[in-house]
């Protein structure tokens, strides 16, 4: 069926650097993405998210690109820190019955490891 | 803590017997979800409320599993005779329907059937 994937299952950093974290997906339909972070033990923390007719938002040191042509996105976090190693993961979300958006459907996400 | 709970964040259990989990969402959100993580997986729906309504059901879950929110604030997650394949984190998250439609999560219920 439709599923939401990543390209890297890994991403090992040293503290300062810029991490980028990819995301592809499959269901054309979809029209909102989210970025989570999850670490050890906790539930996924909402980092940012876009929806369809956007193709970059910023917020405070992270960036989400979209790509509808490949269906691709991005999550870009700037002078990362040891307190972002988690786990990451994209989820998409389609309008349900034209009116609201129902459930997410996460990729296996990306495990980011930041050196100090 | 205005976020969302989930009761107990761990459980212990033998094969067939019943679990009970709990979810408490933020309290102005309408909707409800469920969903569930195995070790190094994302989380797998498994199905949502909006107010009372259960408005979608997974095939994951089985027969076994039954959830309800009659009150439309809390709900449960109930499991009758758990299986060692049940064994994951169950996760809540609530959200607005309309509007600002983010899913904000719960920490989790983690389930081990021996």
């Amino acid at each position: 069926g439709e599923s939401v994937g990543l390209h890297l299952p890994t991403l090992s950093v040293q503290e300062g650097d810029n991490s980028i974290i990819n995301c592809a997906y499959s269901n054309s339909a979809s029209d909102y993405f989210i970025w989570y972070k999850q670490e050890s033990g906790k539930g996924p923390q909402f980092i940012i998210d876009i929806r369809s007719n956007m193709d970059k938002r910023q917020g405070q040191r992270v960036t989400v690109l979209l790509n509808k042509t490949v269906k691709h996105l991005s999550l870009q976090i700037a002078a990362t820190q040891p307190g972002d190693s988690a786990v990451y993961f994209c989820a998409e979300n389609t309008m349900a019955g034209g009116t609201s958006y129902g459930k997410l459907t996460f990729g296996q996400g990306t495990i980011l490891t930041v050196h100090p | 803590d205005t976020g969302v709970s989930q009761n107990p964040r761990h459980k212990i259990t033998k094969r067939g017997q019943n679990v009970t989990f709990r979810c408490d969402p933020i309290s102005e959100h309408n909707r409800l979800y469920w969903y569930r993580q195995t070790l190094g997986q994302g989380p797998e729906f498994l199905t949502y409320f909006q107010n009372e309504a259960q408005l979608e059901k997974s095939r994951l879950l089985s027969d076994r599993f039954s959830a309800e929110r009659p009150k439309g604030s809390f709900s449960t997650l109930e499991i009758q005779r758990t299986e060692q394949g049940d064994s994951a984190m169950y996760l809540c998250a609530s959200s607005f329907s309309r509007g600002q439609e983010t899913q904000y999560f719960g920490p989790g219920t983690r389930l081990l059937v021996l």
